[in-house]
């Protein structure tokens, strides 16, 4: 069975841009979360959507932002990028009835 | 905020030894889930730890859980190589927001 599936892979954007990131959860999984890993703060976690509502949220800025459509895919969206903001974006796909999460590969964001 | 603290930060450890891998945690919960992550990959799911006493295994890798001393420990058997990456503990709160250990870095040597 496929497993979660984030594009692109890798993305290299300008300062004051902006990005939106994709993820395909396994099929039939309907929770999404998303996480922001980077060397000097490790995995942090950005928000969670389930049945395309936002359950939670972390502690990053409103610049960061995403959405679930029906068919449970999320979209990540950054506005307004600065350099910090380099960092591998991980999302997590979970079942309703299971404890597991399952990671996507991520995808490896650049601002320069 | 819950807080998540392994140790130690970096391992390196020679093939065939054991070592034990510490995760302490600040606040109840009621899920601990330990991943592996390689260089430039993301994070594989090693076990999920449930309830009270869990214990779990595979292959060289054995984890358990005291949810009273809010404490897990993924012990490493004869190391080997292949072992070699970075180890993370989470813990889930009640909203379903992970909580991440900052990781402990495996280096097994010949």
């Amino acid at each position: 069975k496929a497993g979660v599936t984030q594009t692109p892979r890798y993305l290299i954007k300008t300062r004051g841009q902006q990005v939106t990131l994709s993820c395909s959860p396994i099929s039939g999984h309907r929770s999404v979360s998303w996480y922001q890993q980077t060397p000097g703060q490790g995995l942090q976690f950005l928000f969670e959507y389930f049945s395309e509502t936002q359950r939670n949220k972390g502690n990053f800025p409103g610049r960061f932002s995403g959405r679930q459509f029906s068919n449970s895919r999320s979209e990540m969206n950054v506005s307004t990028l600065e350099l910090g903001d380099s960092a591998l974006y991980l999302c997590a796909s979970s079942s309703p009835g299971g404890p597991g999460y399952t990671f996507g590969s991520g995808t490896r964001l650049t601002v320069v | 905020e819950l807080k998540v603290e392994q140790n130690p930060l970096f391992l390196s450890m020679q093939e065939g030894k054991n070592y034990t891998i510490y995760c302490n945690y600040s606040t109840t919960s009621d899920r601990l889930y330990w991943y592996r992550q390689d260089p430039g990959k993301s994070l594989e799911s090693l076990f999920v730890l449930l309830s009270n006493g869990a214990v779990k295994q595979e292959g060289r890798l054995m984890a358990s859980l005291d949810t009273k001393a809010r404490l897990s420990t993924l012990h490493i058997t004869a190391a080997v190589h292949d072992l070699s990456a970075t180890y993370f503990c989470a813990v889930v709160n009640t909203g379903n927001q992970f909580y991440f250990g900052t990781g402990t870095s495996l280096t097994v040597i010949p």
